[in-house]
């Protein structure tokens, strides 16, 4: 059984590019969480998801930033006309109910 | 998260002695309380929990620690080993809610 799947590992991208960030969740887990982490700065939850449906986007930023989890493939979580204060690591997180988190190894977004 | 405070950026420790990390809450409504381990350019991996009808649960050389009325978790290792140095975040979990909210983490190193 697979673990959370997370891709890419790395991503650069230029200032006003757009940023797509994938996760696949764990085999059976129907919750998916985004989380981020600044530099020198805890984890802050962003979004979670279930299929098709956003249960609670309380931590996304108002602007640039989208998140999903379709019926069919993974949750992507997007950023749009990247700037250098999005630069971060972005961890994902499934669950098969609301306590059982396992993490992804993160995709580390530099812009620049 | 203003929830949650972790008030000790960084702790050493001797190999073989105790680490004692320690997180500091306000709000009453959390009822599952847990600790992750966090290695760099790795996702957190879940190390122990503890629900709130609990004050101590064990495993192995790990303990966490709940005091309701202070409302104050901490996480016991001992001994101590090398292996243990990483960044430790406590995770808290809203009553009937499903995100987990983080500590801003403490950066364990454990010298040998």
């Amino acid at each position: 059984n697979a673990g959370v799947m997370q891709n890419p590992r790395h991503l650069v991208r230029r200032r006003g590019q757009e940023a797509r960030l994938r996760c696949s969740p764990m085999k059976g887990h129907s919750h998916v969480y985004w989380y981020r982490q600044l530099p020198e700065e805890g984890l802050k939850f962003m979004v979670y998801l279930q299929k098709e449906n956003i249960i609670d986007e309380s931590g996304m930023p108002k602007e640039r930033f989208s998140a999903e989890f379709p019926k069919e493939g993974p949750s992507i979580l997007r950023i749009q006309q990247v700037v250098r204060g999005d630069s971060a690591a972005y961890f994902c997180a499934s669950s098969p109910d609301i306590y059982g988190y396992t993490f992804g190894s993160g995709t580390r977004l530099t812009v620049v | 998260d203003q929830q949650v405070k972790q008030n000790s950026p960084s702790l050493s420790v001797q190999e073989g002695r105790i680490s004692i990390l320690n997180c500091d809450y306000t709000n009453s409504m959390f009822d599952y309380f847990l600790w992750y381990k966090k290695y760099p350019a790795e996702g957190p991996t879940f190390l122990i929990s503890i629900s709130s009808i609990k004050d101590k649960n064990e495993d192995g050389r790990f303990t966490v620690f709940l005091n309701k009325s202070a409302k104050h978790l901490s996480l016991h290792i001992v001994p101590s080993q090398p292996g243990d140095s990483a960044v430790y975040f406590c995770g808290f979990v809203l009553e009937y809610g499903n995100k987990l909210v983080f500590g801003a983490g403490t950066i364990l190193r454990v010298k040998s």
